[in-house]
């Protein structure tokens, strides 16, 4: 069974510093998609980075960066220069390749200080 | 980017009514919609998925007979919280997939959710 795992219930980081946000996983297929999430207090869901198993290089969104180790089943979501914007839940998922489910972490509560 | 609709976004009902929310596609076609609950400081835990034109596909634990999912058109689809009781009330979020994209097996959207409260 896949299995998403973000042990990080809350961070904190400085306005302007850099911060990685911890997810591991766990799945027998052999291709499939890793993305991260953002959702503000407003409840909705905004898409921030996707990397597939395959890719070799880590994925970069402007400021958002996922470091891929895939061997060791993980894909850390690094934000750089972190703005007082940033704080807001923040949830791991991985899709099958078939693309007919995504399940989620139980999400890090990120928040900036000024 | 796609765009999806939930509404209404927000819904309070007494014990015993039924709701339907509903989740629309605004740009694309989709075949396949998703819903997800969320309570609380919790993360999103995915009730069914349902494809246009066939019946929904549910989760372990989630009762069909209460969660009632129609799928009736590429561009909507609607859930139906029967009976609605005061643990019921969650956040429900729907999400739609675009056959193509880049992401692994298409692109999901997500609504903006529905908060949905019980007396």
């Amino acid at each position: 069974a896949q299995k998403i795992t973000q042990t990080q219930p809350g961070m904190f980081v400085q306005e302007k510093e850099a911060v990685t946000l911890d997810c591991t996983y766990d799945t027998s297929d052999q291709s499939y998609g890793l993305f991260w999430y953002k959702q503000p207090s407003s409840g909705e869901m905004i898409f921030l980075i996707y990397q597939g198993s395959y890719d070799e290089q880590n994925a970069t969104e402007g400021r958002y960066s996922l470091n891929f180790q895939k061997a060791r089943k993980s894909a850390n979501l690094v934000i750089s220069a972190s703005q007082l914007g940033d704080s807001a839940m923040y949830f791991c998922a991985m899709r099958d390749t078939g693309g007919f489910k995504t399940i989620f972490g139980a999400g890090t509560r990120l928040f900036v200080k000024a | 980017g796609a765009v999806v609709s939930q509404h209404p976004s927000r819904v309070i009902c007494k014990s015993g009514t039924s709701v339907k929310i509903e989740c629309r596609s605004l740009d694309f076609q989709a075949t396949t919609m998703f819903w997800y609950r969320q309570f609380p400081k919790q993360s999103l835990m995915l009730m069914a998925t349902s494809n246009e034109g066939s019946k929904a596909t549910y989760e372990q634990g989630v009762e069909k007979d209460k969660f009632l999912i129609n799928h009736a058109s590429l561009t909507l689809s609607t859930l139906t919280v029967t009976s609605a009781h005061p643990e019921d009330s969650s956040f429900y979020i729907c999400s739609a997939r675009m056959v193509s994209g880049t992401s692994g097996g298409g692109e999901q959207f997500f609504g903006p959710g529905t908060r949905l409260t019980v007396l």
